[in-house]
């Protein structure tokens, strides 16, 4: 059984702030990962992808990758109110068909 | 460009019931992926078409069946429902099984 884990929160950061999220995956086999935004009550849409070891920038988000120890993250740099949500961690896994598979999510919230 | 379109929005039935949920991909997507999401985790996959082919199927019971039509629209049935099948039921589509996924707003079902 595949697993993707990440703390569920809440986080807290203050406006201006750097996020800080986490996910580890239990299959070394994975090559794609993601990351989602999932406001309350609505659909996850997202944020992006990272497929290499190192670091991938988009604007003010940062995904990190370290294939070796299992561990993907996401760091949002100058965290804004509007950033408040829950995020998710997602692996594709293609020894299943591509199966994508998610990390419960967590909450964060920038506090004005 | 339109993105992915879920129908219904909301749908409440008892249990017992049958239901049908619908979905249709990004133009040019050809492969289609359902998920079921309950509250306070994070999607769990239940099928994945591409070109009118099962793909990959999670671990949910036959009751649950679904379809990809030759313009890559897709229906989610659900048979004797329990309670426990309550939840948002997302559609996701890319443009091959391997690519990023795009959802779609979801159909919340309500199981009473």
């Amino acid at each position: 059984q595949k697993e993707v884990e990440q703390n569920s929160g809440p986080l807290s950061v203050p406006e201006g702030a750097i996020a800080s999220l986490n996910c580890t995956y239990s299959d070394r086999v994975s090559q794609s990962f993601f990351w989602y935004r999932q406001y309350s009550g609505k659909s996850p849409e997202l944020i992006m992808s990272i497929y290499s070891n190192g670091d991938k920038e988009d604007g003010r988000f940062t995904a990190q990758l370290n294939k070796a120890s299992q561990y993907v993250s996401l760091l949002i740099r100058d965290s804004q109110p509007s950033d408040s949500a829950t995020y998710l961690c997602a692996v594709n896994d293609e020894d299943t068909g591509n199966q994508f598979y998610f990390g419960t999510g967590t909450s964060l919230t920038v506090i004005p | 460009d339109a993105g992915v379109t879920q129908s219904p929005t909301h749908l409440i039935k008892t249990r017992g019931q049958q239901v049908t949920l619908r979905c249709s991909p990004i133009s040019g997507h050809k492969s289609v992926s359902w998920y079921q999401q309950v509250l306070g985790q994070g999607p769990q996959f239940i099928f994945q078409y591409y070109e009118k082919e099962e793909r990959g199927r999670g671990n949910f019971p036959d009751r649950f069946s679904a379809r990809q039509f030759p313009n890559y629209s897709s229906e989610l049935n659900v048979n004797a429902l329990l309670l426990g099948d309550s939840a948002l039921y997302l559609c996701a589509s890319s443009l091959k099984v391997e690519d990023t996924q795009y959802f779609g707003p979801g159909t919340r079902l309500t199981v009473l």
